[in-house]
């Protein structure tokens, strides 16, 4: 079983739509979690960061994470065709450790 | 932009051969991470090097090495080269020995090698 595990895409949705990514890992060690974004042709940049469990929000964007499941989400609220990207997932168990990383899924947005 | 530079951007080869990845980090920092994506494995770890020091090691083929110099750039060698070996090569950086406490690593743009 890999760590960390996110749904396969693609997925592509209409403008406008809310958009649900989701992750599970199998290391309770885990602590931090992020989501990163990846433009087409360009490195990974960092969406959004989530210490611990609970909700955080930025925007249209909504990240939650709940250790007890070992499962974490991001939500795209009112989607746009600039939020098609791949989303990846990623993970880490310390302030130094390395980061663990999803397999990411490519997200289309329709005008 | 990152202000992570990576060169080159495209590298088309053949199998057997040998190829050198570039990366300079950003300005101030001292870690430099290699990662190859491709779309049957993702985005995986190889290597970590912190002040030209090797600190952590992941799934980095014995025919892969790298390293990172005194001005703190760095370079990943891939010797023998295979097919399966075509795939996105980035490079990151970050100031600490880790990620930041956001997790925050900074990419560049990718080296895209094809092996024929």
């Amino acid at each position: 079983q890999k760590e960390v595990e996110q749904d396969p895409g693609p997925l592509s949705v209409p403008e406008g739509a809310i958009v649900s990514l989701n992750c599970t890992y199998s290391n309770s060690a885990f602590q931090y979690f992020m989501w990163y974004r990846q433009y087409s042709r360009k490195g990974p940049e960092l969406l959004m960061y989530t210490y611990s469990s609970g909700n955080k929000e930025d925007g249209r964007f909504t990240a939650q994470v709940d250790k007890s499941s070992k499962y974490i989400s991001l939500f795209i609220r009112d989607s746009q065709p600039s939020d098609s990207a791949t989303y990846l997932c990623a993970m880490k168990s310390g302030a130094n450790s390395k980061l663990t990383f999803g397999k990411g899924i490519t997200l289309s947005v329709r005008p | 932009d990152s202000g992570v530079t990576q060169t080159p951007k495209h590298l088309i080869t053949a199998t057997g051969q040998r190829v050198t990845l570039r990366c300079s980090p950003r300005s101030g920092d001292l870690s430099v991470y290699w990662y190859q994506q491709s779309l049957d494995q993702g985005l995986q770890f190889l290597i970590q090097y912190y002040n030209g020091e090797e600190r952590a090691k992941g799934n980095i083929l014995e025919r892969f090495s790298a390293q990172q110099f005194p001005d703190l750039h760095s370079e990943l060698n891939l010797s023998s080269l295979e097919l399966g070996d075509s795939a996105l090569y980035f490079c990151a950086s970050s100031v600490a020995l880790g990620a930041t406490i956001t997790g925050e690593l900074f990419f560049g743009e990718g080296s895209r090698l094809t092996v024929l």
